[in-house]
């Protein structure tokens, strides 16, 4: 099984809220990436954990802080976003950082108003 | 030189034919070259990945030709289907610093007509 689950699919928030993406996988990686995905446009990498410690932060404002509760799951917490943050955001798994192939999730669509 | 430069941006393919992406990249750490496809509102699905010390390699109806020396790879659909309408990112990854991440080309959007 190749799964990578997130939810919500869909989000709606405003400047001031406050909300969690949530990303999980059961195939036994120790790497889990988020990206992020403005329309027509690649994949851009935010963060990566490598056996549930940070071991890449792309340069992305404090506003995004992801966390990594244990080998399966992954966390993005927003707060205080921009309209310019709405975008797709996927979360991605591998056996682990190095050689390995990289599966993404379907994404959480992220409109912020 | 951690660019990946993808060509087309754009192909209309008549159901039947052959459609064909080219990539390019400059960095000779990259050793590793898959290619998603996306589907809109999904997440890129990988489709086909190869490392250079093949010239080719085919999966069904998708083969990735390789050449080492022009630092150029890309991706045939034999056949194109409707169902195939996508779009399509090359990327690229090398083993060592900031290689090490998925460098993906720019996208190519991908229809196939009836």
């Amino acid at each position: 099984d190749t799964e990578v689950t997130q939810t919500p699919k869909h989000l709606v928030m405003g400047m001031t809220n406050k909300k969690s993406l949530k990303c999980e996988q059961h195939m036994g990686h120790r790497a889990m990436y988020w990206y992020k995905q403005k329309a027509k446009k690649p994949p851009e990498l935010m963060f990566v954990y490598s056996y549930e410690k940070l071991s890449i932060n792309e340069s992305v404002p404090s506003r995004f802080s992801p966390e990594c509760p244990n080998s399966s799951l992954l966390n993005l917490h927003l707060h205080a976003l921009q309209p310019e943050d709405s975008a797709l955001y996927l979360c991605a798994s591998s056996q682990g950082t190095g050689n390995y192939e990289q599966y993404f999730g379907p994404g959480t669509r992220l409109t912020v108003t | 030189q951690q660019q990946v430069k993808q060509s087309p941006q754009s192909l209309i393919v008549q159901k039947g034919g052959i459609s064909i992406i080219n990539c390019a990249y400059e960095n000779t750490a990259f050793d590793y070259f898959p290619w998603y496809q996306q589907f809109p509102g999904k997440g890129p699905a990988l489709l086909i990945a190869i490392r250079p010390d093949v010239s080719e390699k085919k999966e069904g109806r998708f083969t990735i030709s390789f050449n080492k020396s022009a630092k150029q790879f890309s991706l045939h659909i034999m056949d194109s289907q409707p169902g195939d309408s996508a779009t399509y990112f090359c990327a690229a990854r090398g083993n060592s610093g900031s290689a090490r991440q998925l460098t993906f080309g720019s996208g190519t959007q991908l229809t196939v007509l009836p």
